[in-house]
């Protein structure tokens, strides 16, 4: 069955460096991924969305790339801040269905 | 623009009870979807609805239904509760049908079930 994963439950990070996040999908080829940023108690946020064909996106400090070869997305936040501390979620579309699902998420911190 | 709105915000139940929670999306957007998220599981689709008509169904049992009215407002409704219900309920609005773009979600409903 189609799936998405997002390897790590949690990702702790030095102030100042790039956190790099991971997202790896199997047993089909989505068209596009986004990502999203959930604070505790909040409802997600959309932060960037890349398609099938594009190999990387950025927006500000954010930079995101799909590798279809590896079934892969890897987010990077650069010159992280403690500010960033928060749960991000990959999600991609699902063939077929026409709507999204998503993984699990990757709680990073962001140590001072 | 105001944001999506969901309310209650927060409530508790006991086991057998039946809840509806309530979502207004963006002004202008007509599809709502629903999403489950608990600790273990992360977010599961629930349902998508797109002018009235429920689109796209997850693998949720029939306990779990919804509707959406002519202004786009969408409402989720839970029988029979069970104490695995406890989760934290999620809408999403987009302008086109299906999630096939960016999502604008609520706060959430934070649901306990007794």
């Amino acid at each position: 069955s189609q799936k998405i994963e997002q390897n790590s439950e949690a990702l702790n990070i030095q102030e100042g460096k790039t956190a790099t996040l991971t997202c790896n999908y199997t047993n089909y080829s989505p068209a596009y991924l986004q990502w999203y940023r959930q604070d505790p108690g909040r409802g997600p946020v959309f932060l960037l969305l890349i398609r099938e064909n594009e190999k990387e996106k950025r927006k500000e400090r954010l930079k995101v790339t799909f590798d279809t070869t590896l079934k892969q997305s890897l987010f990077h936040i650069t010159a992280s801040q403690p500010a960033d501390s928060a749960t991000y979620l990959c999600a991609a579309d699902q063939t077929g269905a026409n709507n999204l699902f998503f993984g699990t998420g990757t709680r990073l911190t962001v140590i001072p | 623009k105001a944001g999506v709105t969901q309310t209650p915000r927060y409530l508790i139940k006991t086991r057998g009870q039946q809840v509806t929670l309530s979502c207004s999306p963006i002004s202008g957007h007509r599809s709502v979807s629903w999403y489950q998220q608990t600790p273990g599981q992360g977010l599961q689709f629930l349902f998508e609805y797109f002018s009235e008509t429920q689109r796209n169904k997850g693998n949720f049992p029939g306990r779990f239904s919804g509707r959406q009215f002519s202004n786009s407002r969408s409402e989720m409704n839970v029988s029979t509760l069970e104490l695995g219900d406890s989760a934290l309920y999620l809408c999403a609005s987009s302008f086109n049908r299906g999630n096939t773009g960016e999502l604008f979600f609520g706060e959430g409903s934070r649901l306990t079930v007794l």
